[in-house]
């Protein structure tokens, strides 16, 4: 299984660009998450989904947009990125325990 | 006040050493608690739940205080490899937006 993966593994934006993180998990997890971390903070959730079809908004959800029409993809979408915006994103699942399955992360820079 | 506080370190403690910390949470409605672990660069990953009774796992052992709000992680006989960020991570299972993570307490081996 390889889990919960992330595409791409690095990024730079510039101002008003827009672009679409990519998260598959292959676990059959109904609950998916989105964070940010920014250095020295904790993690911050952007946007939750507790089933295909169903989004809701996290703490800080101001400048993207989520969907999640499969049990297996949930992409974040930046549309008019800010360079407020530069942090590592993390996409992660919810399984047995809710233990929390994270994916390797998207660094994004936006200059 | 934050809802999930850690002292950020840096802990810089020698091989073979216990060290402990403490994470407080301001809830307490809080019903689920864990330690994660953050390698430079990597995603966060389950260290250990944490239970009532508290809990131990080889030379790690959680504590939970109800009473007082607060959770802590022993590490004894440290090892070069126990250097990285441990993350509290309280979740109030009311709904899936309720999960908090601290910022991190940032732990240092040295030979």
């Amino acid at each position: 299984n390889a889990g919960v993966t992330q595409t791409p593994k690095f990024r730079i934006l510039k101002i008003g660009q827009s672009m679409t993180l990519q998260c598959t998990q292959d676990m059959n997890h109904n609950y998916m998450y989105w964070y940010r971390q920014d250095p020295g903070m904790g993690l911050k959730l952007i946007y939750y989904s507790v089933g295909a079809g169903i989004t809701d908004k996290g703490e800080v959800p101001n400048g993207y947009n989520v969907s999640r029409s499969t049990t297996e993809d949930f992409p974040l979408r930046l549309e008019l990125a800010a360079p407020s915006q530069t942090s590592v994103y993390f996409c992660c699942t919810e399984g047995e325990g809710e233990t929390q399955y994270f994916g390797p992360g998207t660094r994004l820079l936006v200059l | 006040r934050k809802e999930v506080e850690q002292d950020p370190g840096p802990f810089n403690v020698p091989e073979g050493a216990t060290v402990a910390f403490n994470c407080t949470y301001s809830n307490s409605a809080s019903q689920s608690f864990f330690w994660y672990r953050q390698d430079c660069r990597k995603e966060p990953k389950l260290l250990m739940s944490v239970y009532s009774s508290g809990n131990e796992d080889g030379r790690f052992t959680a504590q939970l205080n109800r009473a007082s709000q607060y959770i802590s992680l022993l590490i004894r006989d440290s090892k070069l490899s126990d250097s990285a960020t441990y993350l509290c991570v309280v979740n109030m299972r009311s709904s899936a937006s309720k999960i908090i993570f601290g910022s991190g307490t940032r732990l240092s081996i040295r030979p």
